[in-house]
């Protein structure tokens, strides 16, 4: 079936570090968004990608969208501490978002 | 304005009992889906529906079933209760259907089953 996957599953870094997350997709996606997910909150909706590779900025997160439209990658530089949390892709597939598992990012100051 | 809003936010059920979980959208958004959050897993999609017809289903069992009304809210219901449903339950709202729409998630109902 559809799948997304995504990772690495957890990430620990020092602060200051760079951090990166994978997205994949087994078929090709018409689009792919990124959400933020606090411990105990909701997701909430950072991005989406739809051209093939799109690359899009948000201060120090920047997010790209293969050529295939089959992955996607988000980069945080200089990690902060209140950049901790699960971040998740999500790929659009037949009018239907699919996520990937995540990735639990702790920073530790 | 509103965010999007669930209840309850915590419920404890038993199995083969069922229960009925609530959305409202966010004002003007017409497009209501329903998600699955196992602990340490990413949303899995179970519904959508927008102008009050269902407009996709995910992998999941006749048990669950949905409805919007006619003033965009809507009910997820889930029969015959397994301890494999325990999760926490996330409605979005966007303002139309479609993959492209940007979701925007509710604080979820936390549904445990003993």
């Amino acid at each position: 079936g559809q799948q997304v996957m995504q990772i690495p599953q957890y990430q620990h870094v020092q602060e200051g570090e760079d951090f990166t997350t994978y997205c994949n997709s087994s078929t090709t996606l018409s689009n792919i968004q990124w959400y933020k997910q606090r411990p105990g909150g909701h997701p909430v909706f950072l991005i989406q990608l739809v051209k093939s590779g799109e690359v899009k900025k948000q201060k120090r997160l920047t997010f790209q969208f293969g050529e295939a439209k089959k992955n996607s990658s988000l980069h945080i530089t200089a990690t902060q501490t209140t950049d901790v949390g699960t971040y998740f892709c999500a790929g659009g597939q037949g009018g239907k978002l699919i996520f990937g598992q995540g990735t639990e990012l702790s920073v530790k100051p | 304005d509103a965010g999007v809003t669930q209840s309850p936010t915590h419920l404890i059920k038993t199995r083969g009992q069922h229960v009925t979980l609530r959305c409202s959208p966010i004002s003007g958004h017409k497009s209501v889906s329903w998600y699955q959050q196992v602990l340490g897993q990413g949303p899995q999609f179970i519904f959508q529906y927008y102008e009050k017809e269902e407009r996709g289903r995910g992998n999941f069992p006749d048990r669950f079933s949905a409805r919007q009304f006619p003033n965009y809210s809507s009910e997820l219901n889930v029969n015959a209760l397994l301890l494999g449903d325990s999760a926490l339950y996330l409605c979005a709202s966007s303002l139309v259907t479609g993959g492209f729409q940007p979701q925007h998630f509710g604080d979820g109902t936390r549904l445990s089953i003993l």
